[in-house]
């Protein structure tokens, strides 16, 4: 079973800030790693996927890397709408699951 | 544009059973597989589930074997999650979540359902 480790638990940071987020995997993943925003009281919604691709309508401002089983999800200059939880997401066929990180909280200084 | 609209709110007793269901729009149903993901208050996220609408194939995961049931319907767009046994700590918000090409990263998400089970 794969497990994922967010860190750091909380980032707090003023707008305007460079954002960077660290998720590392118990094995390998390749490149087959998510990042996923979510605000209070809304789905999460797809910002990365395989490492290092941005989603459909996602700024330029966030940006992922990693292979392996290290993975950083930076944001260049924090928006005042950035502030919100992030979790990395991987897919294994066998066993199927949907894995997800802990968490990283970006929360105003 | 691509809809996952679910069912209402819930609340049930322990020991009870719920259904939520997930009735999708905007993209061709069978073309996608649907996960099933859950969120405790506070807490992350747990993956329940997945199914293949084309063929009706699903995946659990372990902890929630023998507990869940993912179905859908195709002739109405509709795909369900059914818990069973339900317990206090099974209050939650319930997704439903599309995946993307070849079940890759879910990029589409229902509103969430919460479902609360208190005695």
């Amino acid at each position: 079973e794969i497990v994922l480790t967010q860190s750091p638990a909380t980032l707090s940071l003023s707008p305007g800030e460079r954002a960077t987020l660290s998720c590392r995997a118990s094995q390998s993943l390749g490149s087959y790693l998510a990042w996923y925003q979510q605000k209070p009281g809304q789905a999460p919604r797809l910002l990365i996927y395989d490492a290092s691709n941005r989603a459909t309508g996602i700024p330029a401002r966030f940006s992922g890397s990693g292979s392996g089983t290290d993975f950083t999800l930076v944001i260049s200059s924090l928006e005042p709408e950035d502030f919100a939880v992030y979790y990395c997401q991987h897919r294994s066929n066998w066993p199927p699951a949907l894995t997800f990180g802990g968490g990283t909280k970006v929360e105003i200084k | 544009q691509v809809q996952l609209v679910q069912s209402g709110a819930e609340v049930k007793k322990p020991g009870a059973s719920v259904k939520v269901s997930c009735k999708a729009s905007g993209y061709i149903f069978t073309g996608y597989y649907m996960q099933w993901v859950r969120q405790a208050p506070g807490q992350g996220l747990e993956w329940m589930g997945w199914i293949n609408p084309l063929t009706g194939g699903t995946a659990y995961a372990q902890k929630f074997q023998g507990r869940v049931t993912v179905t859908r319907d195709s002739s109405i767009r509709t795909v369900y999650m059914e818990l069973q046994r339900l317990r206090s700590d099974d209050t939650a918000v319930y997704y439903c979540a599309r995946a993307g090409e070849g079940n890759s990263s879910p990029n589409y998400w229902g509103q969430g359902t919460l479902v609360t089970v208190s005695s």
